[in-house]
C-alpha cells in the first residue's frame, strides 16, 4: 500500500522566501508528525497532530514555523522569512492511533537549501 | 523521555550476527525502549519496540537487560541493506503530547562484504 509522501523532494529557495511542505500520510492514520534533521544528526520533533489540532508545538523553533492540518489528513508544514540555518531535510510520519505502543510510518522527506 | 548512549560506528561481516548496544540507564518504569533504522537519503524505519521481555519480530530480535538498563538489538544474518543507521529510543506511552521520538545520533552500522 502507499506509505507517506512528501512533496516536494528537494527545495531549493533564497534567504527571506516563504515556503510550503506537503506531508500526505497513510490513510486513516489519526497521528502526524513533523521532524527536522541536519546534516550529520538524528530527527529533531517539531509539531505532532491529532487529528486537525496541533497537540504538541513545542519543538517549533520560532514563530516563522506553522504547521496545518486542516481536514485531519494533509499536512503543510509552512516556513515564513526562510534563514540558511533552516536548511534541513524535513521529515513527516504518520501513526494509526496515538495512544500505546505504535509505530510511525516516515516520508522520505524534503530537503530544503536556503541559499 | 530518558536518554540514551550508542557507539557512534560498528562494523559486522556480512551474514554474521550484528549486536547493537544500548545503555538507558535513568529508564523509567513505563518508558518503552524502541529501535528504529535510517539507511541513506530515507526516512527512518521502525524495527522493535519492548518494555521488559525480550522480542523478537521478522527483522530482529530485542534484549533487554533485567534491569532494563541496556539493551541490545540483534540482526542475526546481517546483509549489505542492513547497513544504516540504528537509533535507540525510550518513551512513555499514552501520553497525548508525548507520542514524538527523541533521536539521538545513534550508531552507524556497516556491513562488509
Amino acid at each position: 500500500g502507499a506509505g507517506v509522501s512528501q512533496t516536494p523532494s528537494n527545495k531549493v529557495t533564497e534567504k527571506g522566501k516563504y515556503v510550503e511542505l506537503r506531508c500526505d500520510p497513510i490513510s486513516g492514520h489519526t497521528a502526524l508528525y513533523w521532524y527536522r534533521q541536519s546534516l550529520g544528526q538524528g530527527p529533531e520533533f517539531l509539531i505532532y497532530f491529532q487529528g486537525t489540532g496541533a497537540a504538541d508545538d513545542s519543538g517549533l523553533p520560532n514563530d516563522r514555523f506553522f504547521a496545518v492540518r486542516p481536514e485531519g489528513s494533509v499536512s503543510t508544514l509552512k516556513i515564513q522569512r526562510t534563514e540558511r540555518g533552516d536548511s534541513a531535510v524535513y521529515l513527516c510520519a504518520s501513526s494509526p492511533r496515538t495512544g500505546g505502543p505504535n509505530e510511525q510510518f516516515f516520508g522520505p522527506g524534503t530537503r530544503l537549501t536556503v541559499l | 523521555d530518558a536518554k540514551t548512549t550508542q557507539p557512534p560506528s560498528m562494523d559486522c561481516a556480512e551474514g554474521r550476527a550484528a549486536n547493537l548496544p544500548c545503555n538507558h540507564s535513568t529508564i523509567s518504569g513505563n518508558e518503552y525502549v524502541y529501535w528504529y533504522r535510517q539507511i541513506h537519503s530515507q526516512g527512518p524505519q521502525y524495527i522493535i519496540h519492548g518494555l521488559k521481555n525480550n522480542e523478537t519480530n521478522e527483522m530482529a530480535s530485542l534484549i533487554i537487560t533485567e534491569d532494563r538498563k541496556s539493551s541490545t538489538l540483534i540482526l542475526p544474518h546481517a546483509t549489505l541493506r542492513d547497513t544504516a543507521v540504528y537509533y535507540c529510543i525510550v518513551r512513555v506511552e499514552g501520553q497525548t503530547g508525548a507520542n514524538n521520538l527523541f533521536f539521538g545520533t545513534g550508531t552507524r552500522l556497516t556491513v562488509i562484504p
